[in-house]
């Protein structure tokens, strides 16, 4: 069993829609969770931290459920430029600071 | 500029050399990891390093060999290059600790093994 699990998608939605990927995680022990965001094979960039139940940050929400062992991201008024694959990362920083991440999940915002 | 920075992006070598992809960060960060990420799949550890002098095996170590002499630098060696060792190979550096163990990643070096 994967540590961390993702639905690939694509996810295929139109500008100015809301779209949600859910994770789920194997370890309970984890204690970190973050969103990462990538183009296309180059560099994965933080998107948000989950560090509590949940996290805002303008278009992009992020919630964590510890007691189900899931991590949601909410992306709301979807723009041409969210078209990315957005990556679900887990560590566990008592486990030799081991992270873990999902395969993706890949969003495309058409016009 | 502050950063993590790796050398070179690209890279052609034919099988049997021996290539060592270059990591450097300026944050001082305690740990490293070097990633591989295959067309169409996900990252998938290599190594990584706690410190100077501490390193460790990740998911996929064979053919590959590190080191980390300094804390801001840690070097990934192809032994002797395989082309199923081709791909992009990102570095990437974090503390430890709540709040602070954000993983960031350099840019990638983008290896072709002919």
């Amino acid at each position: 069993r994967k540590e961390v699990e993702q639905d690939p998608g694509p996810f295929n939605v139109p500008e100015g829609a809301t779209v949600a990927f859910n994770c789920t995680y194997s370890n309970s022990a984890s204690q970190s969770f973050f969103w990462y965001r990538q183009d296309c094979r180059k560099e994965p960039k933080l998107l948000m931290s989950v560090y509590s139940s949940g996290n805002e940050d303008g278009r992009f929400t992020a919630q964590l459920n510890r007691a189900s062992q899931y991590i949601s991201l909410l992306i709301r008024d979807s723009k041409l430029s969210d078209s990315a694959t957005y990556l679900c990362v887990v560590n566990d920083r008592y486990n030799f600071n081991k992270f873990y991440f999902g395969s993706g999940t890949k969003l495309n915002v058409k016009p | 500029d502050a950063g993590i920075t790796q050398s070179p992006r690209y890279k052609i070598t034919e099988t049997g050399r021996q290539v060592t992809l270059m990591c450097h960060q300026t944050w001082s960060h305690s740990y490293m990891f070097w990633y591989r990420q295959d067309l169409g799949h996900g990252l998938r550890l290599i190594y990584y390093s706690a410190a100077a002098d501490i390193t460790d095996k990740g998911e996929v170590p064979d053919g590959y060999v590190v080191s980390r002499s300094k804390t801001e630098n840690f070097p990934l060696t192809l032994e002797s290059a395989t082309r199923s060792q081709t791909s992009v190979y990102f570095c990437a550096s974090s503390e430890w600790g709540l709040d602070t163990d954000t993983q960031y990643f350099g840019p990638g070096t983008r290896l072709t093994v002919l």
